[in-house]
């Protein structure tokens, strides 16, 4: 049971423009979202979170959008630059307990920006 | 900002023995530390959490007597994947969060285990 969905695996854009990157959850008690940049062989690291109390927040380039009554989130990077080409994953957590803060990944979407 | 050095980055073993990944909070005191292992174009799938001083906390289907974690420190875990075999080959990663939460979830850079 996949709780944090990214269906798309790939995504590929031009330098300059925008990449929309999706990001679903299945789990109503998720209420804070992360979004990390991997490149292979190495750790993620860590690009913008938002808590469920927002809707928005935004980083310099990258912004970050939660739709709760959808249980969505879409990371924005306006411009893209080839630089950002990386696999990016969304992660979540929240719960109850000790579950508290334990990360649920998403699949990843492969990110591609052509000079 | 927040760093953790793991290590080794890469290694490679004969099927049966140990390894011993090891994950250090450089500036800060992780009492939270997540063992996670990634195969290729798939997710990070977490396998335990451990607190300092406490035993770690396993995620259904991973073996406790396989992957053993210590967490004896607020600067150090450690994995040991014991009795190696090649289907443990994967990408092992760990991560670190402070009591508070306030430096978020710091990330090592990763080991990548090969089992021959």
């Amino acid at each position: 049971d996949q709780q944090v969905k990214q269906n798309s695996p790939s995504l590929s854009v031009q330098e300059g423009r925008i990449s929309i990157l999706n990001c679903d959850y299945t789990n109503s008690m998720f209420d804070y979202f992360l979004w990390y940049k991997k490149y292979p062989a190495e750790g993620p690291t860590f690009l913008i979170s938002i808590s469920s109390i927002k809707d928005k927040n935004e980083d310099g380039r990258f912004t970050v959008f939660l739709n709760k009554s959808a249980k969505h989130l879409s990371l924005h990077i306006v411009p893209s630059q080839p630089g950002d080409s990386a696999v990016y994953f969304c992660a979540a957590s929240g719960g109850s307990g000790g579950s508290n803060y334990k990360l649920t990944f998403g699949k990843g979407t492969l990110l591609t920006v052509n000079p | 900002g927040a760093v953790v050095s793991q290590h080794p980055s890469r290694v490679i073993c004969k099927s049966g023995t140990s390894v011993k990944i090891e994950c250090r909070s450089l500036d800060f005191q992780a009492t939270t530390m997540f063992w996670y292992r990634q195969f290729p174009k798939q997710s990070l799938m977490l396998m335990a959490t451990s607190n300092e001083g406490s035993k770690a906390t396993y995620e259904q289907g991973v073996e406790k007597d396989k992957f053993l974690i210590n967490h004896a420190s607020l600067t150090l875990s450690t994995l040991t994947v014991t009795s190696a075999h090649p289907e443990d080959s994967s990408f092992y990663i760990c991560s670190a969060r402070d009591r508070g939460g306030s430096r978020g979830y710091t990330f090592g850079s990763g080991t990548r285990l090969t089992v021959v």
